[in-house]
């Protein structure tokens, strides 16, 4: 999962498990969380993003899950694949509106065929 | 349609030289944001645009640093005087709602020797 340190967080998985990404994020009146992913060499790409009215969204092959109790945030990857290795890093926009999201360091997701 | 576009990929500079980066946004968005992306972290804000207006500069970390977007779309951010401590990715993104999921260009990878 996410932290504060010199080194980013891995995570290495097989081809076809499952993923869980985790992010904890520290403005308890966030109203909107975004997941990104970032493959070397290009910018980060959206994925799914979720309000703080709601606990779960999913996608294609993609759930996130919110707990704003724990302030805790997760992104789960079904039937991971060799193109999802990248680092996922997970935003929270601030209360009121807010337009400038705070990205948390990076989590790498290495998938092994 | 195209997305998000950054000239130049690359760019090296001496220490002391002046540079000036690109962001072409998609076509309609009126928020444009600016970020900063040490390696192996998440991006930092650095300065907001919504339309041809400066909304927040906030994150610019010197006076060295400065960003225009005079006609809405196009936005430069200039680097005077450039520092080794400038070395980073320099991101550009765009959302038609400053609140909503923002779409990253590649950025530029700037080196200062």
């Amino acid at each position: 999962g996410e932290s504060v340190g010199l080194h980013l967080p891995t995570l290495s998985v097989q081809e076809g498990d499952n993923s869980i990404i985790n992010c904890a994020y520290s403005n308890s009146a966030s109203d909107y969380f975004i997941w990104y992913k970032q493959e070397s060499g290009k910018g980060p790409q959206f994925i799914i993003d979720i309000r703080s009215n709601m606990d779960k969204r999913q996608g294609q092959r993609v759930t996130v899950l919110l707990n704003k109790t724990v302030k805790h945030l997760s992104l789960q990857i079904a039937a991971t694949q060799p193109g999802d290795s990248a680092v996922y890093f997970c935003a929270e926009n601030g209360s009121g509106g807010s337009y400038i999201p705070t990205f948390g360091r990076g989590t790498s997701l290495i998938v092994h065929p | 349609g195209a997305g998000v576009s950054q000239s130049p990929r690359y760019k090296v500079a001496k220490r002391g030289q002046d540079v000036a980066l690109r962001c072409d946004p998609i076509s309609g968005h009126v928020s444009l944001f600016w970020y900063q992306q040490a390696l192996g972290q998440g991006p930092e804000f650095l300065t907001y645009f919504q339309n041809e207006a400066q909304l927040d500069k906030s994150g610019l970390p010197s006076d060295r640093f400065f960003a225009e977007r005079p006609e809405g779309s196009v936005s430069t951010l200039k680097i005077q005087r450039t520092q080794q401590e400038d070395s980073a990715v320099y991101l550009c993104a765009s959302s038609l709602d400053p609140t909503r999921e923002q779409y990253f260009g590649p950025g530029t990878r700037l080196t200062v020797t």
